[in-house]
């Protein structure tokens, strides 16, 4: 199995700017995750999904932040329009069913926002 | 309270130290318990669960005492590559089937 996938890995852009993350999770997995590291806050969960069913977004800062999950295949990250705060590294994840199983990360996305 | 409290260090050991993380937790209807370990620059990945009655990897030694709401991680033998975040994780459960909450991580250097 080829993991989680992310793209891109690296992301500079200029505030105001609109940024896209993607994430392919593994196959057969029914969660879907997208967490936020920084060095002042660790990692914070944003969203997740199951099912492609967004079941809980409070961690999603502010209206700025969105995200889709349009396939079981597929999913996405979007900030508009991006700010400097939001620089970070992006983790989506994905876990199955099973109780207690866990999640596993994808390589993340490195955002940058001048 | 945070959820998921943890030292955050750093630990600077020698090679063949023996070190302890611990950790606590705020909802007692937590259900699933884990410790990932995180490199410099690199995803958290998973380093073992931890179960009611204490398991054991080759020099990791996870154990959970669930009256006190409390997890800890021991490492034997330290090696160089054991240098990394340690990540202590909780499943909440219930609404939050399938949520995990991080801790802050606790940082491990060992050093020749």
């Amino acid at each position: 199995d080829a993991g989680v996938i992310q793209s891109p890995r690296h992301e500079v852009t200029e505030m105001g700017q609109e940024v896209t993350l993607r994430c392919k999770p593994i196959s057969g997995h029914d969660y879907l995750f997208w967490y936020r590291q920084t060095m002042m806050r660790g990692l914070e969960l944003l969203i997740y999904f199951n099912n492609n069913v967004p079941i809980d977004d409070s961690g999603m800062p502010e209206d700025r932040f969105s995200a889709k999950m349009p396939n079981a295949s597929f999913s996405t990250l979007k900030i508009q329009p991006s700010e400097p705060r939001d620089s970070a590294v992006y983790f989506c994840a994905s876990r199955g069913t099973s109780w207690g199983e866990t999640q596993y990360f994808g390589p993340g996305t490195r955002l940058l926002v001048l | 309270r945070k959820e998921v409290e943890q030292d955050p260090g750093p630990f600077n050991v020698p090679e063949g130290a023996t070190v302890a993380f611990n950790c606590t937790y705020s909802n007692s209807a937590s259900q699933s318990f884990f410790w990932y370990r995180q490199d410099c620059r690199k995803e958290p990945k998973l380093l073992m669960s931890v179960y009611s009655s204490g398991n054991e990897d080759g020099r990791f030694t996870a154990q959970l005492n669930r009256a006190s709401q409390y997890i800890s991680l021991l490492i034997r033998d330290s090696k160089l590559s054991d240098s990394a975040t340690y990540l202590c994780v909780v499943n909440q459960g219930g609404t939050s089937y399938g949520k995990l909450t991080f801790g802050q991580g606790t940082i491990l250097t060992v050093h020749p």
